[in-house]
């Protein structure tokens, strides 16, 4: 019965490499949503995704940032040319089709160096 | 904009008594409101949720209280215990284009001394 696993915990990068942060929703989930978290804040939606699907990429930065929730395989936030402002807790979170109630993974903490 | 708000960033409780986290709201379109608890390092765990058809909704030591016409609610613990000791995030969604995507106030971190 596992939960919302992802990958990696924590991740640094210098300024101008790529950032591949995984998730694996619980089983039986098909809704995927990433949050990022700044320190001292709240959590900000940044996509929501179905399987082969984005819905909603609204809450995310239009440059540098993309996501994708493949049929085969885990959903994957990239984030391409990381700058020092990019560092944060990402957070993913799991739904069943139809729910409100999400339930998250560990989070992905981002340092940009 | 911050459409949830949590307006007290702490609050220490002693061990058995009654912790109460507030939460307001402006947007009068929210149809459901959760709560989580966090852990430093880790990732927010599901509390206890309201639909904003009720006024009240209760689960074992947690209780949660809808004000809809003072767009607020709030989380009760009683009795509180110092495992509760914790960041506690309030969220309000509505189905939309994001789907249930959630908004969240900024926390307020919770500790419960023995």
């Amino acid at each position: 019965n596992a939960g919302v696993m992802q990958n990696p915990r924590h991740l640094v990068r210098r300024r101008g490499q790529e950032a591949r942060l995984r998730c694996s929703p619980m089983k039986g989930h098909s809704h995927v949503y990433w949050y990022r978290q700044l320190p001292e804040e709240g959590l900000k939606f940044m996509v929501y995704l179905q399987k082969e699907n984005i819905i909603d990429e609204s809450g995310m930065p239009k440059e540098r940032f993309s996501a994708e929730f493949p049929k085969e395989g885990p959903s994957i936030l990239r984030i391409q040319q990381v700058v020092r402002g990019d560092s944060a807790a990402y957070f993913c979170a799991s739904s069943e089709a139809e729910a409100y109630e999400q339930y998250f993974g560990p989070g992905t903490r981002l340092t940009v160096t | 904009d911050q459409q949830v708000k949590q307006n007290s960033p702490s609050l220490s409780v002693q061990e058995g008594r009654i912790s109460i986290l507030n939460c307001d709201y402006t947007n009068s379109m929210f149809d459901y409101f959760l709560w989580y608890k966090k852990y430093p390092a880790e990732g927010p765990t599901f509390l206890i949720s309201i639909s904003s058809i009720k006024d009240k909704n209760e689960d074992g030591r947690f209780t949660v209280f809808l004000n809809k016409s003072a767009k607020h609610l709030s989380l009760h613990i009683v009795p509180s215990q110092p495992g509760d000791s914790a960041v506690y995030f309030c969220a309000a969604t509505s189905n939309s284009n994001s789907g249930y995507a959630l908004n969240f106030g900024k926390g307020t971190s919770l500790l419960v001394t023995p």
